[in-house]
């Protein structure tokens, strides 16, 4: 079955950078957009990027544009995302999630756990 | 910029059905917009029930139906059952590969 796995969450100063990892199982990778998603704590939730199956489309929310960037590496289904220039209001459950489709007009279909970004001096 | 509207909070009795809608600060949700709906209890990850504004994702109990109902996209639970009293939140696609989420309505069962 389709599974996501997020990492590389953890406490980060302000201004400092951070990558998430989200390692995909299950599916066939390469064939899937791929999107994160933010909640910030008692908050709903935010789309933050999508990326197209071929890595080759990207897009972002205008609260991140700039500072994070999107990638992934098919050969390794893995999905990334780098975050820079940290803030506080940046803090907040960053989930991965599968598409129903290739590109990035597809949904968010399946979802990972999770992985928690705290920025706090 | 355009803000995506649900309900803040709703109610339902045991087996009453409910309409959640989502829509537009400024027009009308089509079906160009992709409406997706999901249910998440707290603590736990979102859970996909309608995409592309009323397929249903695989699992997903019949009772949850996704439609356009005049200018907004609605998600309706008929027989709402306890275990339904969960936030849910809806994702529009607003062009040049923008999605955007409202802000969630708080379902209670009651």
């Amino acid at each position: 079955q389709v599974q996501l796995v997020e990492s590389g969450g953890g406490v980060v100063q302000p201004g400092r950078s951070l990558r998430l990892s989200c390692a995909a199982s299950g599916f066939s990778f390469s064939g899937y957009a791929m999107h994160w998603v933010r909640q910030a704590p008692g908050r709903g939730l935010e789309w933050v990027a999508v990326i197209s199956s071929d890595g080759n489309n990207k897009y972002y929310a205008d609260s991140v544009r700039g500072r994070f960037t999107i990638s992934r590496d098919n050969s390794k289904n893995t999905l990334y995302l780098q975050l820079n220039s940290l803030r506080a209001e940046d803090t907040a459950v960053y989930y991965c999630a599968r598409a129903s489709c290739l590109s990035t007009v597809c949904q968010s279909l399946y979802w990972g756990q999770g992985t928690l970004v705290t920025v706090s001096s | 910029q355009t803000v995506v509207t649900q309900e803040p909070s709703f109610s339902v009795s045991p087996g009453g059905t409910v309409t959640l809608t989502c829509g537009l600060s400024s027009g009308s949700v089509s079906t160009s917009y992709y409406p997706s709906w999901y249910q998440q209890t707290p603590g736990q990850p979102p859970r996909t029930l309608i995409f592309s504004t009323s397929i249903r994702s695989s699992g997903v109990p019949g009772r949850f139906s996704g439609s356009i109902l005049g200018d907004k996209a609605a998600l309706t639970i008929t027989g709402a059952q306890a275990d339904d009293e969960s936030d849910y939140y809806c994702v529009l696609y607003m062009g040049s590969g923008i999605w955007v989420f409202g802000g969630g309505t708080k379902l209670t069962v009651l």
